[in-house]
């Protein structure tokens, strides 16, 4: 496709069920990111890969959490035993430059809507 | 640390009504900085952007955004808003040598017809 596609685009979790939210990034796109967006508040940055290698996962809240990325393309952001709190739109941007590279506008997916019950 | 803040939760205006929202930011070293538009059930779009150069930016849509860097600020204006500019904007900083952009907590416009 065109854009960054994810999926589902909601899910509905109890309260300590394991949830996996797929992202698929724009073909050749060498970076990829999720964020995490509170109702009311702007993303926040939960990790990043260069292809397939995880550079940074210092947003990511508690080890419950995990991102991965094995070929480089898709990307999977795991939430294990899911509490309330994880309730929030999880976006994920794909970007052609990779980091340090100076034109790294990011393109955003519509989101995943989970909501933990 | 790093920190970008937006100074209004909620702006209303009517149609062809000048429009500016401000950003600051908080960051060490050289910093990239974004406007991105998020219209009600899409997708976050990228409204123009700041590498290096000329501070004043050009975007879509008749938007355009100053860096000062006096005063650590990206504002958004628009000479003239319409009803279809009704929507979420958010403003976000990366350092250049950085992949992750940290978002400010975004701007909710509503213009009346």
């Amino acid at each position: 496709g065109a854009g960054v596609s994810q999926s589902p685009r909601y899910k509905v979790a109890k309260r300590g069920q394991d949830v996996a939210l797929r992202c698929d990034p724009i073909s050749g796109h060498v970076s990829l990111f999720w964020y995490q967006q509170a109702l009311g508040q702007g993303p926040e940055f939960l990790t990043y890969f260069q292809n397939e290698a995880q550079l940074d996962k210092s947003g990511l809240p508690s080890d419950r959490f995990f991102a991965e990325r094995p070929e480089g393309s898709v990307s999977t952001l795991k939430i294990q035993r899911t509490q309330q709190e994880d309730s929030a739109v999880y976006l994920c941007a794909s970007s052609l430059a990779i980091q340090g590279q100076k034109n790294t506008e990011a393109f955003f997916g519509q989101g995943t809507r989970l909501t933990v019950v | 640390a790093q920190s970008v803040s937006q100074h209004n939760h909620h702006v209303i205006l009517s149609e062809a009504a000048s429009l500016e929202l401000g950003c600051n930011y908080s960051y060490g070293g050289t910093v990239n900085l974004f406007w991105y538009v998020q219209y009600p059930g899409q997708h976050l779009q990228l409204l123009l952007k700041y590498f290096s150069g000329d501070p004043l930016v050009k975007g879509i849509k008749g938007f355009e955004a100053e860096f000062i860097k006096s005063k650590f600020s990206f504002n958004l204006r628009k000479p003239s808003v319409q009803w279809s500019d009704t929507a979420e904007y958010f403003c976000a900083a990366k350092s250049t040598n950085a992949g992750k952009s940290t978002f400010g907590d975004g701007t909710t416009l509503t213009v009346k017809p």
